[in-house]
């Protein structure tokens, strides 16, 4: 299995609080994916990285930053929660050759 | 903008039958792979099977193989024999090389394989 770790597998917060979700490799693969999963949408993408530093949005980013200072970790930040942020959050990553994308376990987010 | 679109939410087959799933895209990029990804209930995502736009061939993965029309922008899936371990969420999933390497899904099916 590839190695990618997502944490924390469940948070509940409140809204109006900022949360961060991390996604940790050890592939050393180039790019990396936040993704939500709601029902009825599928996967959408949020934000993805093709290296350090190197970001760029996907078609649900507001309200979502994100950061890669090292090739290791991709974080995703809400700003400022809503209740319309709860939902299922999938990190993933691929080497860009192979292509095949591996993904972590998911976080389930609820904001109350 | 790169779309992809499965316009079936749910379907059902028989054990032991054979399914299809659809899966329409769109893209004026000529450089792209398109995947089929199995969600079980573990809710972990699987790669099934995965297509080359350059190649011809369409890709098959010992049950599973695929309809590849690119001229039609369509690739399905196709599950023979179908097992009751088959039953999960079907993601259609595309992605431009060159060019960032954007991974793009579909909405997904519900299939249900029943006894």
């Amino acid at each position: 299995d590839a190695g990618i770790t997502q944490s924390p597998r469940h948070k509940v917060t409140e809204t109006g609080t900022p949360v961060t979700l991390r996604c940790h490799q050890t592939e050393n693969h180039r790019y990396m994916y936040w993704y939500r999963q709601d029902p009825g949408h599928g996967l959408r993408l949020i934000h993805y990285s093709y290296g350090v530093k190197d970001t760029d949005k996907g078609e649900v980013s507001d309200g979502y930053s994100v950061s890669r200072s090292k090739t290791e970790d991709f974080l995703l930040t809400l700003e400022s929660a809503t209740s319309s942020q709860t939902s299922v959050y999938f990190c993933a990553i691929s080497d860009g050759l192979n292509t095949e994308a591996f993904f972590g376990q998911g976080t389930r987010l609820t904001v109350v | 903008a790169q779309t992809v679109t499965q316009s079936q939410p749910e379907m059902s087959v028989q054990e032991a039958e054979t399914v299809t799933l659809s899966c329409t895209y769109d893209t004026s990029e000529n450089n792209y792979y398109l995947f089929w990804y199995k969600q079980p209930p573990s809710r972990q995502m699987i790669l099934v099977i995965r297509q080359e736009a350059y190649k011809q061939q369409n890709a098959t993965e010992n049950r599973f193989s695929v309809n590849f029309q690119k001229a039609a922008k369509s690739f399905s899936l196709k599950i023979s024999d179908s097992q009751l371990g088959d039953t999960a969420m079907y993601f259609c999933a595309f992605m431009i090389l060159f060019g960032n390497e954007k991974l793009t899904f579909g909405t997904g099916t519900r299939l249900t394989i029943i006894p």
